[in-house]
């Protein structure tokens, strides 16, 4: 059990570069959930699914796109990258009905020039 | 605007006495409120849940308080250790599905 995982670890984009981070969990968790942490900012929601297919916007969405195809994967993309996207994500999971508990993956630690 | 404020100076206490976080908030009524702890380079883990209905809630060595009229938590790790020295942010739950969290406060825990 895994709990949740993310690729890549590092990366390094130059501006108007596009990726796409990948969030897996295995815990069959309904929800799932794009954050990014700055420094001395609390995390901030970027995008979130409800399910399989559904997708919808958080506080800061802009710039960013997501997909959730599986119930398993969320995927967040970045299509033209700029310089203010430079941050750490973090992806969570939850769905055990009446906990609120949030798995968090380890980050994703973005930098663009 | 609606903020949650936590202490962004560190907290440095020598072992074995109680570490004391604060979490205040404003112009929120949220149903529940989370700690996490955050250790460099992870993300974030869940320690504890309070409802809005409970007073205190405890969990070995961790307890928490909410006080709805204040709008704020207490976070406290009573015999800290060593390896308690992380960061601990506050979160709440503001319905459809989004939790805002603090920025954290730093714990320090010198043996």
């Amino acid at each position: 059990n895994a709990g949740v995982t993310q690729t890549p670890k590092f990366r390094v984009l130059k501006t108007g570069q596009s990726m796409t981070l990948l969030c897996a969990q295995d815990m069959n968790h309904e929800y799932m959930y794009w954050y990014r942490q700055d420094p001395g900012m609390g995390l901030r929601l970027i995008h979130y699914s409800v399910g399989e297919g559904t997708t919808a916007k958080g506080e800061v969405p802009d710039g960013y796109n997501v997909s959730r195809l599986k119930k398993q994967n969320f995927l967040l993309g970045l299509e033209s990258a700029a310089p203010s996207q430079t941050s750490v994500y973090f992806c969570a999971s939850d769905g055990i009905q009446g906990t609120y508990e949030q798995y968090f993956g380890p980050g994703t630690r973005l930098t663009v020039t | 605007s609606q903020k949650i404020e936590q202490n962004s100076e560190a907290l440095n206490i020598q072992e074995g006495k109680t570490a004391t976080l604060t979490c205040n908030y404003t112009n929120y009524s949220p149903a529940y409120l989370q700690w996490y702890r955050q250790d460099p380079g992870r993300g974030p883990v869940f320690l504890l849940l309070i409802r809005e209905n409970e007073k205190e809630k405890r969990k070995e060595r961790l307890k928490v308080t909410f006080d709805t009229t204040l709008k704020q938590s207490l976070f406290h790790i009573t015999a800290s250790q060593p390896a308690d020295s992380a960061t601990y942010l506050c979160a709440l739950y503001t319905g459809g599905f989004k939790t805002i969290f603090g920025a954290g406060t730093r714990l320090f825990v010198k043996a």
